[in-house]
């Protein structure tokens, strides 16, 4: 399958900072990539839709100013929690999808596990 | 209630035996995946399922659509260790161009040695 990488792994921070994924597609190009948040034991919520080189798709009641996303290329996809607060600690996770690869197929990064102090 | 529903929802079986997971849409499937999860990992693409009918075999795991059901089941076969996880059924449910997935509610399945 293809390989989506996802940086950080893992990260703490302090309420009131802001706090950057990465999310990157490393054997093709993802034309959409989604922003997924899940809760423990929980599936998963989609928060956004992004498409390269436009403005992301935010699913009813995702704050776009709080969670910015940015998809400024074929490759690479960032999700910034602005003013992170300790209610914003997640499990988040993003995906990939793009030609070259089976249509609608979404493949996976290894999610990124946010915790606000 | 949820759009994408999963059955059971938690599972516990002897390694060795046989187990199905259901996946039921309340509404029309126009593709259907299935991915398995580690708890606190990303999800692993296992099958695409879009034809009526179809089904899917990879390894030890059979997958089958029920287009008119709107149902899909995976099957695995001589359940092991390796198999355990949290088991994700994903669902297009739009006929337009490519939109987004929705995510059943997951299967979590133990496999007992």
């Amino acid at each position: 399958g293809a390989v989506v990488s996802q940086h950080p792994s893992r990260v703490i921070c302090k309420s009131g900072t802001s706090v950057k994924i990465e999310c990157r597609s490393l054997d093709f190009q993802a034309t959409t990539m989604f922003w997924y948040r899940q809760f423990p034991k929980q599936s998963l919520m989609l928060m956004a839709t992004s498409n390269e080189g436009s403005k992301a798709t935010y699913e009813q009641g995702v704050e776009k100013d709080k969670f910015l996303i940015n998809h400024a290329s074929l490759t690479l996809s960032t999700l910034t929690v602005t003013s992170a607060h300790p209610e914003d600690s997640s499990f988040y996770i993003c995906s990939a999808a793009g030609w070259g690869r089976a249509k609608n197929i979404q493949y996976f990064g290894a999610g990124t596990r946010l915790s606000v102090l | 209630s949820q759009e994408l529903e999963q059955s059971p929802q938690s599972l516990i079986v002897q390694e060795g035996k046989n187990l199905t997971i259901n996946c039921t849409s309340s509404k029309t499937l126009y593709g259907l995946y299935w991915y398995k999860q580690k708890y606190g990992e990303g999800l692993i693409f296992l099958m695409m399922l879009q034809k009526g009918g179809e089904e899917k075999s990879h390894e030890k795991i059979t997958a089958k659509l029920d287009e008119k059901k709107q149902q899909s089941s995976l099957h695995i076969t001589a359940s092991q260790p390796s198999h355990a996880g949290i088991y994700l059924c994903g669902a297009d449910i739009s006929r337009t161009s490519y939109d987004k997935v929705i995510f059943g509610p997951g299967t979590s399945l133990s496999v007992i040695p």
